[in-house]
């Protein structure tokens, strides 16, 4: 069975610092690997999916398969990053379509 | 253009009241799903509909119901509210097509007393 596992529920950062948020997963076929962002009480957004390889406000994130990692970074975070950050494994299709999500990284970025 | 859609924004019940959530997507997609989000807990699917006419279980479907109504409509319904199903509720949708994903509606925050 899919499984994402994020380790970190909290994770705090200083304006400017690097930015790592951890996402791995377990799953035997090939998988789709997605970032959501929640900012405070709104609906979750999606950040960037692995096939487009994009950087979408200065995020980035690479599949490791041999490391099952889809690590979310940012060189230099800024307080409007301050979210709820969600890793999301897609696998099947049609009526098997699946999305497991992760339980979540608060990251909080201070002035 | 509207996306996913959600009503209402809030709710608050006693224990035993009914209620239907409702939302609406106008992306012509195929898959819905229904989600609730606590604290610690991250997301977690209670049914999906991967289309018109066709609903599943997801991880947490005791107590709930859902029905597809059309393509476009997808509600969820607490047949008798406890206080444990108090949570924020997030309706999804997605087109299916291969590397898709689900884009997702406001939310509803119910609290159950």
């Amino acid at each position: 069975a899919q499984r994402v596992t994020q380790p970190e529920k909290l994770l705090s950062v200083f304006k400017g610092a690097p930015v790592e948020l951890k996402c791995n997963y377990s799953y035997s076929g090939s998988p789709e690997l997605f970032w959501y962002v929640q900012y405070s009480r709104q609906r979750l957004q999606l950040l960037l999916r692995h096939i487009s390889r994009e950087s979408i406000k200065g995020f980035t994130a690479d599949l490791n398969k041999g490391e099952t990692s889809f690590h979310l970074k940012k060189p230099f975070a800024q307080e409007e990053d301050s979210a709820m950050y969600y890793c999301a494994l897609s696998t099947g299709g049609g009526s098997n379509y699946k999305l497991t999500f992760g339980k979540g990284t608060l990251l909080t970025v201070n002035p | 253009n509207a996306g996913v859609t959600q009503t209402p924004k809030f709710q608050v019940l006693k224990t035993g009241q009914s209620m239907t959530l409702q939302c609406a997507q106008d992306m012509n997609h195929n898959s819905m799903y229904w989600y609730r989000q606590d604290p610690g807990m991250g997301l977690r699917l209670i049914y999906y509909s991967a289309s018109e006419g066709t609903t599943d279980k997801g991880e947490v479907p005791n107590g709930y119901n859902v029905s597809r109504l059309n393509k476009r409509e997808f509600s969820l319904r607490l047949e008798s509210a406890a206080p444990s199903q108090t949570s924020v509720y997030f309706c999804a949708s997605e087109g299916g097509g291969a590397g898709d994903t689900q884009y997702f509606g406001p939310g509803t925050r119910l609290t159950v007393l």
